[in-house]
This record gives C-alpha cells, structure tokens and sequence, in this order.
C-alpha cells in the first residue's frame, strides 16, 4: 500500500531558529500534498497544498512566508517552518493524495 | 466551503459494546468520505472509506454507512476492544478538498 515517510517525528528548537520537516512518498508518486497542524486535542487544519513543480496553495491565515513549501521531485515535499516562536508549537502532519495516506506527524517544539 | 461536523466528542464503551459515530457535511458536491483512527503521537491511519455511488461499506468490525440526501454518514464499531480506543476523524471531500470533523476520542473500558 501507499506508504508516506515523515521526518524527524520530534525536534526541539529554540526561538528565531527555523526547521525543515521532510514528507516522503516511499512507493508511488505524488505529484501533490497536503500539509496540516494539529493542536493538541484539536482536529487536523490544513495549512496548503503542495503540488510538484509548481508553488503550494496556501490557506487563508497561514504565512507563506514563515512556512516554506517546496516540493521539487515526485517523492518529496518538505515544510520549513522559519524563524519560529513558541507558538508555533504543534504536531505537523503530510499527507499524499494517493489513497489520502498520512505521515506519522512530526512534533515540534519551540523553546 | 465544506464544513463537516462530528458527534459526539467523547464516548465511552464497555468492551464488546458497539460504538457509534456520526458526521454531517454540507456541500453536496464532496465525494469521499474517509474514517481516520489516530492514535497519541501518531499521524492518522485511514481505517475505512465509503464513494458517494456506495450507501453501506463493511470491513470486519467497522462498518460505515452514507446518506446522501441526508449529508450525513456514520461509522459503526461492533465487538469494541480496548486497543479500539483512540481518537476517530471523520472527513468529506471533493478533489483536492478534505475537510476534517473535530473527532471523537472513543474510550473502550476493559
């Protein structure tokens, strides 16, 4: 089946720092994906849609700025979040559109 | 847009009990309507989808049913087992569009 490689599942990172979060598609192409954040006890928020090749689709409210979306081959799409604060603390989570398979999130914590 | 709303937050089980969830959608056009089971931690795990062609979907102890003309659709858990208990998501989506409920933390009490 469809399997999606995310990594790293935790970094700890401290203010003004800024971390990049990779998403993997192990079997199978995906020309787009999803990116989400999830606050604890909360349901998943999407924040853009990444499609290869071209710029990712954000939603309203999240700075395309501060979360960098590349997605440069088939396989890979990857998450920057920069120059992170505090409350930019909580767990970011990938999904490809094939089959809507997910990441296992990465839990990222601003200090 | 699509907004998906999901009841109850909270339910709690006894083992062997059913456990039943269910999600309204409102905009007709959505097509797909997944069932997703995460688990602290953890990224969601699709567990069970059902196509709007298709009013009744069954995989050993889940099962969900659809009502189109309704938009609303349900996930039915029999036989529940404490390795059931986790948080469920319901979504519907069309597209490129998906749309998450709020979800239900299931608790199954041995």
């Amino acid at each position: 089946g469809a399997v999606v490689s995310q990594h790293p599942s935790r970094v700890i990172c401290k203010s003004g720092t800024s971390v990049k979060i990779e998403c993997r598609s192990l079997d199978f192409q995906a020309t787009t994906m999803f990116w989400y954040r999830q606050f604890p006890k909360q349901s998943l928020m999407l924040m853009a849609t990444s499609n290869e090749g071209s710029k990712a689709t954000y939603e309203q409210g999240v700075e395309k700025d501060k979360f960098l979306i590349n997605h440069a081959s088939l396989t890979l799409s990857t998450l920057t979040v920069t120059s992170a604060h505090p409350e930019d603390s909580s767990f970011y989570i990938c999904s490809a559109k094939y089959g809507y398979t997910f990441g296992s999130g990465t839990r990222l914590t601003v200090v | 847009g699509e907004n998906v709303e999901q009841h109850p937050s909270t339910l709690s089980v006894q083992e062997g009990d059913s456990a039943v969830i269910k999600c309204t959608y409102s905009d007709s056009a959505s097509n797909y309507f997944p069932w997703y089971k995460q688990e602290l931690g953890k990224g969601p795990q699709l567990i069970i989808d059902i196509r709007s062609n298709v009013g009744e979907k069954k995989d050993q102890r889940i099962a969900v049913t659809l009502n189109k003309t309704a938009k609303h659709f349900s996930l039915h858990i029999t036989e529940t087992q404490p390795e059931d208990s986790a948080v469920y998501f319901c979504a519907a989506s069309f597209d490129n569009d998906m749309r998450f409920g709020a979800g239900t933390r299931l608790t199954v009490k041995p």
